[in-house]
């Protein structure tokens, strides 16, 4: 069945670059998203990509997507300590489905 | 800027007893959605719901979960019969279109079974 996976925590200092990884299993994916959550807070659409483009950029967000090796990665540039957040990979299937299937989640620590 | 609001925040009940939580959906969506996130696990699809139908459901939603449309503005969903493994936080979401690149999801509601 479908799968979403990603590392469970990352740490970088403020003002450096973060990648966040995920990878997936159902190759007709069709969209890919990332998703942030604050403390107490719901879900934040963060950006998203179409399963047919490579990248995508949005101010400090860039988003690189190998679909031959079914992996997505979420670069934050300038990180700050407002970007710590646990970051959720999601994707949406195929066909007539609208569900989206999430990440386990990344706990980013962002250390001043 | 609209967004989907969520009430309670926290609902306490114990075992056994029916529970409904409240989602406002943004105002001009169609589509409707449940998750539900147990502490520590994934994020899970529930349900989708259209036309006032239910469009597609997971294995989880089964006999003791419904979802009503009660009138234009509420989404509910209703668990007929509580269960300790049903605490988790429930988030609902809402989109335009079924095709469109944008779920928004609430702030959730904690659910704690006791």
């Amino acid at each position: 069945g479908e799968d979403v996976e990603q590392s469970l925590f990352l740490s970088v200092r403020e003002g450096d670059s973060s990648v966040i990884n995920c990878t997936y299993t159902d190759s007709s994916s069709t969209y890919l998203y990332w998703y942030k959550q604050e403390p107490g807070a719901g879900l934040q659409l963060l950006t998203y990509i179409f399963s047919n483009m490579d990248m995508k950029q949005d101010q400090r967000l860039t988003v690189l997507l190998n679909k031959k090796d079914k992996h997505l990665s979420l670069r934050i540039a300038d990180t700050q300590t407002g970007d710590s957040a646990i970051y959720f990979c999601a994707e949406r299937g195929g066909g007539a489905t609208n569900k989206l299937i999430f990440g386990t989640g990344t706990l980013l620590a962002v250390q001043p | 800027e609209p967004e989907v609001t969520q009430t309670p925040s926290h609902q306490v009940t114990q075992m056994g007893q029916e529970v409904i939580l409240r989602c406002v959906p943004i105002s001009n969506h169609l589509y409707f959605y449940w998750y539900r996130q147990i502490l520590g696990q994934k994020v899970e699809f529930l349900v989708s719901f259209y036309n006032n139908e239910i469009s597609e459901k997971s294995e989880i939603f089964d006999d003791q979960f419904s979802v009503e449309r009660p009138d234009g503005s509420n989404f509910t969903l209703k668990i007929r019969s509580t269960k300790l493994e049903d605490s988790a936080m429930y988030f609902c979401a809402s989109s335009i279109y079924a095709r469109t690149y944008e779920q928004y999801f609430g702030p959730g509601t904690r659910l704690t079974v006791t």
